[in-house]
């Protein structure tokens, strides 16, 4: 069973506008993390943001910020001011804890988001 | 942040032979490393987990004895592919574990292997 969704395949946004891509997760576990990273076209994998499940305050980072609504399963990610750069790819994951996961972290399938100007 | 470098960043071979692919943490020790494959325009799969000292921990379908893992230090883990064919042709990424940083994952660059 898929344990993380990304439902999105692809997003545009309008430069400067703010965009939401969307995640859910599936876990038994009450101990969990979650993580948005962006891959660009150069293949690297970069860290943007990380929401633990008893983290009471949604995630903020700069320009990103995760909106996590526990009782849906969702951990969205919202990039306020697009610029132009941050047209990659971006994958939701989750690290499960030792019962369940092994510290395992998993991937979604990916939202790509291009960027107009 | 901590840095994970990953050699070579790309590697062309013929089918039949073995490539092995390096995974070092720089600047702290990992227990764990994980070692991900990533198909073009795919989401990264988790092959097996590699924990210093002991047998790796493969991923339900990935061929153990095909992608062999060797973490024989704390800053350094190894794939090796054998007997390459052309389906193994991908990119190989790995990530390390840092339990002094609230076990933060940082990914090493990955390693794209084209098997001719």
């Amino acid at each position: 069973a898929q344990k993380i969704t990304q439902t999105q395949p692809g997003m545009f946004v309008q430069e400067k506008e703010a965009v939401t891509l969307d995640c859910t997760y599936d876990t038994s576990d009450q101990s969990y993390g979650l993580f948005w990273y962006k891959q660009p076209s150069s293949g690297e994998m970069i860290f943007l943001i990380y929401q633990g499940s008893y983290d009471e305050q949604n995630a903020t980072e700069g320009r990103y910020s995760l909106n996590f609504q526990k009782a849906r399963k969702s951990a969205n990610l919202v990039i306020s001011a697009s610029q132009l750069g941050d047209s990659a790819m971006y994958f939701c994951a989750m690290r499960e804890g030792p019962r369940s996961g092994g510290f395992k972290t998993i991937f979604g399938a990916g939202t790509r988001l291009f960027v107009k100007a | 942040g901590a840095v994970v470098s990953q050699h070579p960043s790309w590697v062309i071979c013929k089918s039949g032979t073995s490539v092995k692919i390096e995974c070092r943490s720089l600047d702290f020790q990992a227990t764990t490393m994980f070692w991900y494959r990533q198909f073009p325009k795919q989401s990264l799969m988790l092959m097996a987990t590699s924990n210093e000292g002991s047998k790796a921990t493969y991923e339900q379908g990935v061929e153990k004895d095909k992608f062999l893992i060797n973490h024989a230090s704390l800053t350094l883990s190894t794939l090796t592919v054998t007997s390459a064919h052309p389906e193994d042709s991908s990119f190989y990424i790995c990530s390390a574990r840092d339990p002094g940083q609230g076990d933060t994952q940082y990914f090493g660059p990955g390693t794209r292997l084209t098997v001719l």
